[in-house]
This record gives structure tokens, C-alpha cells and sequence, in this order.
């Protein structure tokens, strides 16, 4: 395996667009993880997989945005209606989901979005 | 609510030992990742802490105090090649929910 990937890798979109991203975990992790990240700033915590249970959505994550895992592998993130706001790097993680202090987090590459 | 303050810039020279410290104040704390990103890279993981005390990895290790609210992250025989950014993260809970500090900033000088 070849670890977290996303595509696309970058996306220019014009704003009141609606763009999807995928990710594709490693392949036995359990867990997925979505992230936004702004220049100068960690990654912020928008939502995460049990399988394909999204088991919690961040405040930060407004109605015009939507994931899905629908068969427990990869995952879409949707925003609809893009705002200039939106612009930002989307990172996606995976985990093993056994917990304990083993559990870390693996991070893809990264979609980078400019809304314009 | 949770939120994690470590500093913005640090720089050293090669061969150094420098210390990089977060502060946090969160909800259901369950321990503390470290992760390094490069410029236009993804974070990837360096250490986590579930105790108190110090988790040694080669060149880097890292240091819990539950009591404080605090931890390091120590890299030793600092090389050019570690600067990046450095963040914490606070793992929430048990389902390795974490939330992350702005990130350190480090810069290794000749």
C-alpha cells in the first residue's frame, strides 16, 4: 500500500461552484479523516469515519458542505456553493481504529483549493 | 472547547538541541501527537504521548505533564533538513479525535 491519496491534488473553481475531492485510505484503516488547513495555521478537525458511520461534524463545517464513506473505503467531500472563504488546503487522514496509544494518524497529500 | 498554544518561530543553528513547548486546555484530554509538516507537504507523525513522561524516537522525543497541561517536543543534533513546521495535537478522546496548535515554525541556520 502506498499510503493516504487524494485527488485531484489541486482545483481552481470559480466561486457558487460545487466541487467533490476524494480520498483513498490506507487500506485495512478504519477511520477517515477530513482536515482544512489555511496558510500559517494547523489542520482544522471538520469531520471523521467509523466505516462508513461519519461519527462527528465540526461546527466548522456549514450545510454547503457534505462527506461521505459510503462502503467504509474512500471518501468524498463536497462543497457546494464555493465562497472565497473556502479557499484552503483539504486534508484527508486515516487511523486503524483499534485505539489505544499505537493509534496515529496517516495524512494524504493534500487537495489545494482556490476559489476565485 | 479545546485549544493548544505553542510558539510561532524557532530558530537554531545545526547541530543544536532546541525545545518546542505547547500549552492546552481541552475537553476530555487524552494525550498528545507531534507531527512535522514541510513546506507544501502533508503532517506526517513524530511522537505521541498517553502518559506522563518522555517518549524517545532517534533524534526527537517528547514530554507529557497532565498535571501542567504541557508538553515538548525535543529535537537533538538539529540538521538542516528538520526545518519545518511542528504541531501539536491534543487527542480528545478514545476515538483519536485530536485538535491542533497553530504550529512551530522551525528554521535551522549553518
Amino acid at each position: 500500500d502506498t499510503g493516504v491519496s487524494q485527488n485531484p491534488r489541486h482545483k481552481i473553481t470559480k466561486r457558487g461552484q460545487n466541487v467533490t475531492f476524494r480520498c483513498d485510505p490506507i487500506s485495512e484503516h478504519n477511520r477517515l479523516y477530513w482536515y482544512r488547513q489555511t496558510l500559517g495555521q494547523g489542520p482544522e478537525f471538520l469531520t471523521y469515519f467509523q466505516n462508513e458511520a461519519q461519527l462527528e461534524k465540526s461546527r466548522l463545517l456549514s450545510d454547503r458542505f457534505s462527506a461521505e464513506r459510503p462502503k467504509g473505503s474512500f471518501s468524498t467531500l463536497e462543497i457546494q456553493r464555493t465562497e472565497q472563504g473556502d479557499s484552503a488546503m483539504y486534508l484527508c487522514a486515516s487511523s486503524l481504529g483499534s485505539g489505544g496509544a499505537e493509534e496515529t494518524q496517516y495524512f494524504g497529500p493534500g487537495t489545494r483549493l482556490l476559489v476565485l | 472547547g479545546q485549544s493548544l498554544e505553542q510558539p510561532s518561530e524557532v530558530t537554531a543553528v545545526e547541530g543544536a538541541i532546541v525545545q518546542i513547548n505547547c500549552t492546552y486546555q481541552t475537553s476530555g484530554f487524552y494525550g498528545l501527537s507531534w507531527y512535522q509538516q514541510h513546506d507544501g507537504g502533508a503532517p506526517t507523525f513524530l511522537s505521541y504521548n498517553g502518559l506522563d513522561g518522555l517518549e524517545e524516537t532517534g533524534r526527537f522525543s517528547s514530554f507529557l505533564s497532565r498535571s501542567d497541561s504541557y508538553g515538548y517536543l525535543l529535537l537533538q543534533e538539529l540538521q538542516m533538513k528538520d526545518s519545518a513546521s511542528y504541531f501539536c495535537a491534543a487527542r480528545k478522546n478514545n476515538n483519536n479525535d485530536m485538535r491542533f496548535g497553530a504550529g512551530t515554525r522551525l528554521t535551522v541556520k549553518p
